[in-house]
């Protein structure tokens, strides 16, 4: 089975504070996602990537930078922690061409700003 | 802008009962709708639908797209209380598989 591991499921983290989210794939998928879900929201795209080192902003990457210096590891960084970033964080992979089943999911990361 | 909208926003049934989830949408260059389940934790793949009209079916889930009218909905038959979840919708609206969301329809099956 195609796993997305993320590293943490909780965390508490202080305003102003730098926060690492890591989340690391085992099946070789070139695309992996860095999503956000808040109530009556859903899930919105922080950033992409399509490849190493390649990253594209998604709808809401204010306050959010990724990293992916390897193909199976996409990092995504609270610059500096604001209590608006409480969120469940949800990674993603897919496979570049043949997505027949759309996304395969971390378990989620639920983050509070305090 | 590109959207994704499910109906109803939650839902609360007794088992046995028959549920039906509509996902509408308003994309360009619309190429695959998704649908997720999602318990407490990552959401699971449920079904692909890249073809109008054509039923996908997994025993007692069934969905099905309507390309001309935009939308897809999911059938739950013969409810159990391990079918409540949220239901997620998503849609490649610009075939490069990056999903656009629907907020989700949360569903409570009662014992």
């Amino acid at each position: 089975d195609v796993k997305v591991t993320q590293s943490s499921r909780y965390l508490v983290k202080r305003t102003g504070e730098k926060v690492f989210l890591e989340c690391v794939q085992d099946m070789d998928h070139e695309n992996m996602f860095w999503y956000r879900q808040d109530p009556g929201l859903g899930l919105r795209l922080i950033y992409f990537s399509y490849d190493v080192k390649m990253k594209e902003k998604g709808d809401i990457p204010e306050g959010y930078s990724v990293s992916r210096e390897k193909k199976e590891r996409f990092s995504l960084i609270l610059e500096s922690a604001s209590t608006n970033q409480t969120s469940m964080y949800l990674c993603a992979s897919s496979l570049s061409m043949t997505a027949a089943h759309g996304y395969t999911f971390g378990s989620g990361t639920r983050l509070t700003v305090v | 802008e590109d959207k994704v909208v499910q109906s109803p926003l939650s839902l609360v049934v007794h088992e046995g009962d028959t549920v039906t989830l509509n996902c509408s949408y308003e994309v360009t260059n619309f190429r695959s709708l998704l649908w997720y389940k999602q318990e407490k934790k990552a959401p699971t793949f449920l079904f692909m639908l890249t073809s109008s009209g054509i039923e996908k079916k997994s025993g007692r889930l069934s969905s099905i797209l309507d390309k001309k009218e935009l939308f897809s909905i999911l059938n739950i038959t013969a409810t159990q209380t391990g079918d409540s979840a949220v239901y997620l919708c998503a849609v490649d609206a610009s075939g490069t598989y990056k999903y656009i969301f629907g907020t989700g329809t949360r569903l409570k099956v009662l014992a």
